[in-house]
């Protein structure tokens, strides 16, 4: 099984910078997907990781490191739009997902 | 597009009666997916269907029942509904079970 942790809750300002780390222990391991939900909506996908380094898509980032089994999303430029859950994900050896109970973050004016 | 459709969008439901959850996708994806979503737990995958005609058992499948009788379609039941099933139901689909997945809007179902 997959064991996934992630901060409940982060708050930053409208522009600023905000990091959300993803920790995980895995019995296999096949890529890593960070998805953004707002309030009342379904996830939608943002995010795709499986070699080690950082993908970088626009105001969002995401790195992984698979030796330290940690991943973080990186996003710039914080929007009011952005403020959301960041839901993390592990898919195993079967391909399927394993997601993480998800980051609320909260952007400020 | 449509995409992903899930109905009813919520309901609420006596507990021993049954339900059935409906889920439709015009993309012609392989690969489906229901997953219950609670406060605090994340998403938790419940049954799953790499193609048309197979079906597979995710992390809590117990109470609930799939088939999967053509692509488009995979509907979730519910034989006798128990409060500890009230939550919120995503659908899934992806091309493959090796791409990612895309969600449909929900369900919210209560089980009094």
């Amino acid at each position: 099984g997959q064991n996934i942790d992630q901060p409940t809750e982060m708050t930053a300002t409208e522009g600023a910078i905000v990091q959300i780390n993803c920790t995980y222990q895995t019995s296999g391991f096949n890529g890593l997907f960070w998805y953004q939900q707002h309030a009342g909506e379904a996830p939608t996908f943002l995010s795709y990781n499986v070699l080690d380094g950082l993908e970088e898509k626009g105001r969002f980032s995401s790195f992984l490191s698979r030796s330290k089994g940690y991943s973080y999303l990186l996003l710039k430029e914080l929007q009011m739009k952005d403020s959301a859950s960041y839901l993390c994900a592990v898919r195993d050896g079967d391909y399927k997902l394993s997601f993480g109970a998800g980051t609320t973050v909260t952007v400020r004016a | 597009t449509a995409g992903i459709t899930q109905a009813p969008t919520s309901q609420i439901l006596a507990a021993g009666r049954s339900m059935t959850l409906r889920c439709t996708q015009d993309m012609r994806h392989n690969a489906m997916y229901w997953y219950r979503q609670d406060l605090g737990l994340g998403l938790r995958l419940i049954h799953y269907s790499n193609t048309a005609g197979t079906t597979g058992k995710g992390e809590v499948p117990d109470g609930y029942s799939v088939s999967r009788a053509n692509t488009d379609d995979f509907p979730l039941t519910l034989a006798s509904a128990v409060p500890s099933q009230t939550s919120v139901y995503f659908c899934a689909s992806s091309e493959a079970a090796s791409n990612e997945q895309f969600f449909g809007p929900g369900t919210r179902l209560t089980v009094l």
